[in-house]
């Protein structure tokens, strides 16, 4: 099951920089899509989502950008942090009935160097 | 800040036994959610729960599996007869609703089980 791919397992960004995660899906039924923060032995934190009907949500450093055509999304952290390094994991959603299960990739370890 | 909490943080238990993971979503929250992570997988979708009832399971959440929401606050994992294979991270999560800003699931910390 390959709905959604993270193909690049890392990412290495110098502290200050932009990092730029991306994710591509292929299921056109999603309309909801997150990105979550994963520390060692944590469970995900939610950062920013967007839907559907959108194209850029914006949350201080966070961006999410969607291209619907393209079935990709991406996250976009300005500036990059020492304490952004983490892996990143993009998830979608459709609605049915009363679920909304999320569907996974297999995430991005970013490491933000100082 | 309202959190999902979960316990036991750590479980290890014998191929056969019975383990009940134990979760309390936030309190406004409507929806809940089981989900597994296997070291090195992704993350996967088990159950989902809504008005006492199950929405959706997954072909992982067989006949072994069930979940209960046993009282106003918590919501919990039962898995009859553990397997080696079940040896995982499980995550338990929220939601408040589906509308528009209510469907953002918000996750526990996680409970790591651990079947010999």
């Amino acid at each position: 099951d390959q709905q959604v791919k993270q193909n690049s397992p890392s990412l290495s960004v110098q502290e200050g920089r932009i990092s730029i995660l991306n994710c591509d899906y292929t299921n056109s039924m999603f309309d909801y899509f997150l990105w979550y923060k994963k520390y060692p032995a944590e469970g995900p934190t939610f950062l920013i989502s967007i839907s559907s009907i959108k194209d850029k949500n914006e949350d201080g450093r966070f961006t999410v950008f969607l291209n619907k055509s393209a079935k990709h999304l991406s996250l976009h952290i300005v500036p990059s942090q020492p304490g952004d390094s983490a892996v990143y994991f993009c998830a979608a959603s459709a609605r049915a009935g009363n679920n909304r299960k999320l569907i996974w990739g297999l995430g991005t370890s970013l490491a933000v160097n100082p | 800040e309202p959190e999902v909490t979960q316990t036991p943080s750590h479980q290890v238990t014998q191929m056969g036994q019975e383990v009940i993971l134990r979760c309390v979503p936030i309190s406004n929250h409507l929806y809940f959610y089981w989900y597994r992570q296997i070291l090195g997988q992704k993350v996967e979708f088990l159950v989902s729960f809504y008005n006492n009832e199950i929405s959706e399971k997954s072909e992982i959440f067989d006949d072994q599996f069930s979940v209960e929401r046993p009282d106003g606050s918590n919501f919990t994992l039962k898995i009859r007869s553990t397997k080696l294979e079940d040896s995982a991270m499980y995550f338990c999560a929220s939601s408040a609703g589906q509308r528009a800003n209510q469907e953002t699931q918000y996750f526990g910390p996680g409970t790591r089980l651990l079947v010999l």
